[in-house]
């Protein structure tokens, strides 16, 4: 059975400081890793995909990596705003039960 | 391109009552993909509809149930509620190709259900 951990499930930085999100999964059968945002009581907001067979994936200041054989992703934020204050989750995709599979999550908090 | 669509916004029931909550699938998308996220935890995968059928279904007794119509919008439906489904459902569309792996799934707002 996949399990998906986020930690911290907290983090509150100053304004400015790189956030480094980590992300581990037990199953590295997976297709592919997708990290999402998620505003308090909205939806969720794909921020990046990325494909098994892919080592990284970069949108603006967004960067993530995959190593699937240990099973971690971790995104990196660069220079944190206080908007990017929002909840961020990671979900790994595999084709058996079509499901994403969740982690836990980790609740940021950008401080101007 | 309209994106993924969820009535309604919130909801509020008593035990032992019967709730159906719609998604309006993101255009040209012919899958989707139901999840229940309770407070402070990751959504969990309730079911997935391609094509009208059932494909894939999380650990989620049978008193979760779904329909998806020819249009690919699709209803999930949750009889005898307890006090335990309160939480937020979301929906995720996507476009599947026969044997497709791993599309990115589009979320909606999500519907917020109260039971009391």
């Amino acid at each position: 059975k996949q399990e998906v951990t986020q930690i911290p499930a907290a983090l509150s930085v100053p304004e400015g400081e790189n956030l480094v999100l980590n992300c581990s999964f037990t199953d590295s059968a997976i297709y592919n890793l997708q990290w999402f945002r998620q505003d308090p009581g909205k939806g969720l907001t794909s921020l990046l995909l990325i494909q098994s067979s892919q080592r990284e994936q970069t949108s603006g200041r967004l960067n993530a990596s995959l190593d699937k054989s240990s099973g971690r992703s971790t995104l990196y934020i660069a220079a944190s705003q206080p908007g990017d204050s929002a909840t961020y989750l990671c979900a790994v995709f595999k084709a058996a039960g079509n499901k994403l599979t969740f982690g836990g999550g980790t609740r940021v908090l950008v401080k101007p | 391109e309209t994106g993924v669509t969820q009535s309604p916004t919130h909801l509020i029931k008593t035990r032992g009552q019967q709730v159906t909550l719609r998604c309006s699938s993101q255009s040209g998308h012919n899958t989707v993909s139901w999840y229940q996220q309770a407070l402070g935890q990751g959504p969990q995968f309730i079911f997935q509809y391609y094509r009208e059928e059932e494909n894939g279904r999380g650990n989620f007794p049978p008193r979760f149930s779904g329909l998806q119509f020819p249009n690919y919008s699709s209803e999930l439906n949750v009889n005898a509620l307890e006090l335990d489904d309160s939480a937020l459902y979301l929906c995720a569309s996507s476009s599947k190709l026969s044997g497709g792996s791993g599309e990115t799934q589009y979320f909606g707002p999500g519907t917020r259900l109260l039971v009391l």
